[in-house]
């Protein structure tokens, strides 16, 4: 149980473009859920936190208006990267609050 | 904001050796986690440590969280080129259960054959 699904699991998109990628809660229902970036040969960074039903909250330094997140409900949060550009390049994690966090496999987007 | 030092970064040993992963924080834990995460992957939870002075084993793992909560370790024990990873550790402060985690900068383990 506490399957936690990211899709696509990768995408190339050409800069300007903007790229949504899902996450999904399988076998549970999430209130909350959690995006992450990570650089090559880094640690994951909490981007920020998605709600059902509500705003999502962004870490200090982390553009709404570029990363726009809908989580409109108990077992879908999206990410959308606006106008993506080469240093939007990235694993985007996303996890699911089931009393613990249960992570999504990753998403690698490659922007040219 | 809370930090998290994780050390070593990098760690290359031969097989058979002993490991020792170390996360500490200023800052009072209520929960810490330890992950490990394999490339093009998300990661994967090897233990979560709440109590002070707790131990926890999973096979050849042994975690361990300070008795003040500000810090846990990782040991390894004949290590095998199977546990080539990322090591993550990562502290949740507030104990709500809905805030992010905060991770440590991760242990680039490599075991040579």
């Amino acid at each position: 149980g506490a399957v936690v699904s990211q899709h696509p699991s990768w995408v190339i998109c050409k800069s300007g473009t903007s790229v949504k990628i899902e996450c999904r809660s399988l076998d549970f229902q999430a209130t909350t859920m959690f995006w992450y970036r990570q650089f090559p040969k880094q640690s994951l960074m909490l981007m920020a936190t998605s709600n059902e039903g509500s705003k999502a909250t962004y870490e200090q330094g982390v553009e709404k208006d570029k990363f726009l997140i809908n989580h409109a409900s108990l077992t879908l949060s999206t990410l959308t990267v606006t106008s993506a550009h080469p240093e939007d390049s990235s694993f985007y994690i996303c996890s699911a609050d089931n009393n613990e966090q249960f992570f999504g496999p990753g998403t690698r987007l490659t922007v040219l | 904001t809370q930090l998290l030092e994780q050390s070593p970064q990098f760690l290359s040993i031969q097989e058979g050796e002993n490991l020792t992963v170390y996360c500490n924080s200023s800052s009072v834990f209520s929960s810490l986690q330890w992950y490990r995460q394999e490339p093009g992957e998300g990661p994967v939870l090897l233990v979560t440590v709440v109590t002070g002075g707790e131990v926890k084993k999973l096979k050849r793992l042994t975690f361990q969280f300070g008795d003040a909560r500000k810090d846990s370790s990782l040991h390894i024990t004949a290590a095998q080129p199977g546990d080539t990873g990322l090591y993550l550790c990562a502290g949740d402060w507030t104990g709500g259960g809905a805030d992010g985690l905060t991770f440590g900068k991760g242990t680039h383990l490599i075991i040579q054959p």
